[in-house]
């Protein structure tokens, strides 16, 4: 059974610029979750998506969204790119029913310059 | 801000139990206790997870105290592909379905498993 599944694993991008990135979850399941990574905030959450609708957001500016699809595949984009967006983007995936276990993807890496 | 405290390293011998421990004084009734790891540059693998009676996997062992205050992840024969960072989050699991809850990650115990 393949994992959660995210492109591009690495890319580098110049200020001011936008991003997407994209996950497919585990098949089946039906939440997904995006977090950033950096060395000074660690792990952060950033939104959740599931049904196509966002059920949570972190505290993050308006310039990170995300959407999903009826397939339950999602995107997050950051647009107006900043030097400290450099981060390691995770998305996460999970069934949806209550208990179930939430599983990681490798992550995309972002460099911004 | 994240709910629980761990050390912020360990050193373990390779073929030894590894303890890694978490205090979680103020967690609640409905929330569990969950372990994952991050070996560097990868994603945070999910490792265990428990309400209050201990549980073991194939990968390990979690044993939570009575009062729930406190666990303890065991890896029971540390290998060097376990040197890692372990994350021990509390999570309320939903009495619905439709949202799989945010973790709340802190900074985790760095695991170094020596020859």
């Amino acid at each position: 059974k393949a994992g959660v599944t995210q492109t591009p694993r690495y890319l580098i991008k110049t200020r001011g610029q936008q991003v997407t990135l994209s996950c497919s979850p585990i098949s089946g399941h039906r939440s997904v979750s995006w977090y950033q990574q950096t060395p000074g905030q660690g792990l952060q959450f950033l939104f959740e998506y599931f049904s196509e609708t966002q059920r949570n957001k972190g505290n993050f500016p308006g310039r990170f969204s995300g959407r999903q699809f009826s397939n339950s595949r999602s995107e997050m984009n950051v647009s107006t790119l900043e030097l400290g967006d450099s981060a390691l983007y995770l998305c996460a995936s999970s069934i949806g029913t209550p208990g179930n276990t939430i599983y990681f993807g490798e992550g995309s890496w972002l460099t911004v310059v | 801000d994240a709910k629980t405290t761990q050390p912020p390293s360990m050193d373990c011998a390779e073929g030894r139990a590894a303890n890694l421990p978490c205090n979680h004084s103020t967690i609640s009734g409905n929330e569990y206790v969950y372990w994952y790891r991050q070996i560097h540059s990868q994603g945070p693998q999910y490792i265990i997870h428990g309400l209050k009676n201990n549980e073991t996997n194939e990968m390990a062992s979690l044993i939570i105290t009575e009062d729930r205050k406190s666990s303890t992840l065991i890896l029971p024969h540390a290998t060097l592909r376990d040197t890692a960072v372990y994350y021990c989050i509390v999570r309320v699991v939903m009495n619905y379905g439709g949202s799989q809850g945010n973790l709340i990650f802190g900074k985790g115990t760095k695991l170094s498993v020596k020859p």
